[in-house]
């Protein structure tokens, strides 16, 4: 049974580029969460996708976006992007709209931004 | 919003001995409480979680204890080994229809000197 996966591993930008992060999850898990990890700091909330829909969204601009697709798996989207966008970008997934609160982390893109 | 404040940011201790680490949350409302370890490079993997209406919760050489009225858990390490070096995170979050989204406080660098 495979766990989050999460593509690619490492990307290297430019600032003002555009950048799409992608994530399958847990097998049988249909909520994906999108978390932004600055070094030595802890994962930060950016938003969570369920059918398809943003369901809730942390304190981040609109330059961050995000999809789900009909077979649960989803993508973050970063627009026009700053050197303070360089961070580990984790996906986690869980069961149940988010009624069950166990989330699973993927291994993370590390994004850094030049 | 949700704040989580952990202490202390970094702990050595001696193989063997125990480690003890707290953190402290300001929305009342939340009522599952997830510790997470996140070795160099790997992703966060959940270690053990509490929910509000437990006072304690034991796995092993790992314990949660929670409590509501101060707004506090904490995490305890028994007996610790080399393998528990590592970055621990506390997390807080509130279960409703909207979603689950985890505030993660700064993280406790754990080093176990053999």
């Amino acid at each position: 049974d495979a766990g989050v996966t999460q593509s690619p591993t490492h990307l290297i930008k430019t600032r003002g580029q555009q950048v799409t992060l992608r994530c399958s999850p847990k097998s049988g898990h249909d909520t994906v969460s999108w978390y932004q990890q600055a070094l030595g700091q802890g994962p930060q909330f950016i938003f969570q996708y369920y059918e398809e829909e943003e369901r809730q969204r942390g304190n981040f601009p609109d330059r961050f976006s995000g999809h789900q697709f009909p077979n649960y798996s989803s993508e973050l989207n970063v627009n026009a992007l700053l050197l303070g966008d360089s961070a580990l970008y984790l996906c986690a997934s869980s069961l149940g709209g988010g009624l069950v609160n166990i989330q699973y982390f993927g291994a993370g893109t590390r994004l850094s931004v030049l | 919003g949700e704040n989580v404040e952990q202490h202390p940011s970094t702990l050595s201790v001696q193989e063997g001995d125990s480690a003890v680490i707290k953190c402290t949350y300001s929305d009342s409302a939340s009522n599952y409480f997830p510790w997470y370890k996140q070795e160099l490079g790997k992703r966060p993997q959940l270690i053990i979680d509490i929910r509000s209406n437990v006072g304690e919760k034991k796995d092993q050489r790992i314990a949660v204890t929670l409590n509501k009225t101060a707004k506090h858990f904490s995490l305890h390490i028994t007996e610790t080994q080399p393998e528990d070096s590592a970055v621990y995170f506390c997390a807080a979050s509130i279960r409703e229809a909207a979603g689950n989204k985890l505030t993660f406080g700064g993280g406790t660098r754990v080093l176990v000197k053999p």
